[in-house]
């Protein structure tokens, strides 16, 4: 299955502190998503890193891509108790992504 | 920009019953998807169209669950007989291309199934 597992399920931290989330899938892919989802907005994607690609930012988060050990981290620097949200990864391929069955992110004030 | 718009929002029904859900894509993106979201777990994809062709179906129980996209814009997915196990939040996203995997979601339809 090309389906990306997180890890850890659920992380706890307070605020200003990093959190990292990783993601592990099984095939080949073209390309790697992260997505929040929050009561508040929804499902909304995040960032893209393609396969030829090891490491992208946007703002206060950095993705990494290891294809060789078929594994990718989302860093969340500083974090805000706004953060607080389950983050999913969807591994690209043929044009269909298929998600992960998340991690939950708490972030305490 | 007007976003993913999906109803209704929430949804109760008895078992065997029969139920709806909407969805109209941001205007101009030629992908639209189907999600089904179990709590507790990721959206699965239920089916996903290239304008108004099924690109791919294949996690869709044909059985109980048809769905379509007329014109090309926007769709309706149908639940004919519900089962209890049918009950999650279906999402409806789009994407401007096949190829472009960045996808906007809708605020889903939230199903009891009683």
């Amino acid at each position: 299955s090309q389906q990306g597992e997180e890890d850890p399920q659920a992380l706890s931290i307070q605020e200003g502190e990093n959190a990292t989330m990783n993601c592990s899938y099984k095939t080949s892919i073209n390309n790697l998503q992260w997505y929040r989802q929050n009561s508040g907005r929804g499902l909304v994607h995040l960032i893209l890193i393609r396969s030829n690609e090891r490491e992208k930012h946007s703002g206060r988060l950095r993705v990494t891509l290891d294809t060789s050990k078929k594994s990718s981290s989302l860093l969340i620097t500083a974090s805000r108790a706004a953060d607080t949200a389950s983050y999913f990864c969807a591994t690209g391929y043929a044009g269909k992504s298929t998600f992960g069955d998340g991690t939950t992110l708490t972030v305490k004030p | 920009e007007a976003g993913v718009a999906q109803s209704p929002r929430y949804k109760i029904i008895e078992k065997r019953q029969s139920v709806a859900f909407w969805c109209n894509p941001i205007s101009g993106h030629a992908t639209l998807y189907w999600y089904q979201q179990i709590l507790g777990q990721g959206p699965k994809l239920l089916i996903q169209f290239q304008n108004n062709g099924v690109v791919d179906d294949s996690q869709l129980p044909k059985d109980r669950f048809s769905a379509e996209r007329l014109k090309g814009v926007d769709s309706t997915l149908k639940i004919q007989p519900a089962k209890l196990e049918d009950s999650a939040v279906y999402l409806c996203a789009s994407s401007l291309l096949f190829s472009s995997y960045e996808q906007f979601f809708g605020p889903g339809t939230r199903l009891t199934v009683l």
